[in-house]
């Protein structure tokens, strides 16, 4: 298996501007995470969707941002206008279901570098 | 709630010395206990797991026990080497939280030669 892919792997923009990060997922996985990671608030989840469906929006820092996830292979973390304080690595992961009461284990893609000037 | 304490950074080791690295965990339920590498440039990698008390994970040479009277899961190396040099996550998650995982901040490792 290709494993979690995410793209782009860097993206620079202005800020105001739109940007879009992609995820597809490791096939099967019915669980996908969206997790924001800077030097100074670490490793923070921002949405996650089980069976395509939003389960928790809680740590979506602001309208801006939105995710989206149309299909079982396809997710989508949008923000609109993007800003400085923005610059992150935007990680996806994704999961299959626990088994006998056991979590399934999260897989993480390479990131998406994300630089708003 | 659910929280992950991790030691804190950066911790710096001689090539062949003992790593130890401290979480504990504060947890509603029964939760598995994780803990992920993250090597420069690179997404979180299951090191090894653990999903109920008194389990040892084990994989590359590292361990871990979940010790649930002490709301422990140490992280625990007799011998580290070079390509060891990371960032090294503790994390939980329990079942009454869907697949949600907690996170700890991360501790830096670096093993010189």
């Amino acid at each position: 298996d290709a494993g979690v892919i995410q793209s782009p792997r860097h993206e620079v923009t202005e800020m105001g501007q739109e940007v879009t990060l992609r995820c597809k997922p490791i096939s099967g996985h019915d669980y996908l995470f969206w997790y924001r990671q800077t030097m100074m608030r670490g490793l923070e989840l921002l949405i996650y969707f089980n069976n395509n469906v939003p389960i928790d929006d809680s740590g979506m820092p602001e309208d801006r941002f939105s995710a989206k996830m149309p299909n079982a292979s396809f997710s989508t973390l949008k923000i609109q206008p993007s800003e400085p304080r923005d610059s992150a690595v935007y990680f996806c992961a994704s999961s299959p279901p626990g088994r006998g009461g056991s979590l399934g284990t999260q897989y993480f893609g390479p990131g998406t570098r994300l630089t708003v000037l | 709630g659910n929280s992950v304490t991790q030691m804190e950074g950066p911790v710096t080791l001689s090539e062949e010395a003992f790593l130890t690295i401290n979480c504990t965990y504060t947890a509603t339920g029964y939760p598995s206990l994780f803990w992920y590498v993250q090597y420069p440039g690179e997404g979180l990698q299951l090191l090894l797991k653990a999903t109920k008390a008194d389990d040892k994970g084990s994989n590359k040479g590292f361990e871990a026990t979940y010790r649930k009277e002490t709301t422990s899961f140490h992280l625990e190396k007799g011998s580290v080497q070079v390509s060891d040099s990371a960032v090294y996550f503790c994390a939980l998650g329990t079942s009454n939280t869907g697949n949600q995982f907690y996170f700890g901040t991360g501790t830096s490792l670096t093993v010189i030669p």
